[in-house]
């Protein structure tokens, strides 16, 4: 079992729809938690970081986390063409050692 | 620095070269990491630094691949003796200190042919 996995897709949705991307990871002490947007041919850059149980939001997006069925995920709302993107889920691992670990990521389009 | 700088940009060499990746954190950044990149495939984990002490190294795939911060800014990614399967996209990511969220240059493509 991979340690931070994620649906490759692509997730394809209209403009203006709710896309929702999921994340599973499989070290349960795991306390820090990430979403990061990379563009084709670009660096990854930084969206959400949530390291409580529940719902953060921030403008469109809002990060969920569920520690109890090691589950993360990502909505964003009123999604535009300019938010096709790959998204990637990063988890810190446990044990004093914070090496964020990378999902795959989901690959997102939206369409006009 | 205004952001992580990576030199080269990109890096063609021949097979069984050396290869010296650099990268300039943003400044005032404890915390250094590097990662691979392949296409379609989210970072893996190669080695971080604290300041100029390598935290966890485990991610190298072998021998051939070291990495050094011994100032504790700078940090240069060295792969020996190159192999094809090298190939890849190698990313260097700074933050204020472990387990903050991550600033990426923009890369170093390496081409071993």
């Amino acid at each position: 079992q991979k340690e931070v996995e994620q649906n490759s897709g692509p997730l394809s949705v209209p403009e203006g729809a709710i896309a929702s991307l999921n994340c599973t990871y499989s070290d349960r002490g795991s306390q820090s938690f990430f979403w990061y947007r990379q563009y084709s041919g670009k660096s990854p850059e930084l969206i959400m970081s949530i390291y409580s149980n529940g719902d953060k939001e921030d403008g469109r997006f809002t990060a969920q986390l569920n520690k109890a069925s090691q589950y993360v995920s990502l909505l964003i709302r009123d999604s535009q063409p300019s938010d096709s993107a790959t998204y990637l889920c990063a988890v810190n691992r446990a044990g004093g050692s914070y090496i964020p670990t990378f999902g795959r990521g989901t690959s997102l389009i939206v369409h006009p | 620095g205004a952001g992580v700088s990576q030199s080269p940009r990109y890096k063609v060499t021949k097979r069984g070269q050396d290869v010296a990746l650099r990268c300039d954190p943003i400044s005032g950044h404890v915390s250094l990491y590097w990662y691979r990149q392949a296409l379609g495939q989210g970072p893996e984990f190669l080695t971080y630094f604290n300041y100029e002490a390598q935290q966890d190294k485990s991610g190298l795939p072998n021998d051939r691949f070291s990495a050094e911060r011994p100032e504790g800014s700078i940090s240069t990614l060295t792969i020996q003796r190159t192999e094809q399967r090298d190939s890849a996209m190698y990313r260097c990511a700074s933050s204020f200190f472990q387990n903050e969220k991550l600033f990426f240059g923009s890369g170093t493509q390496l081409s071993v042919l």
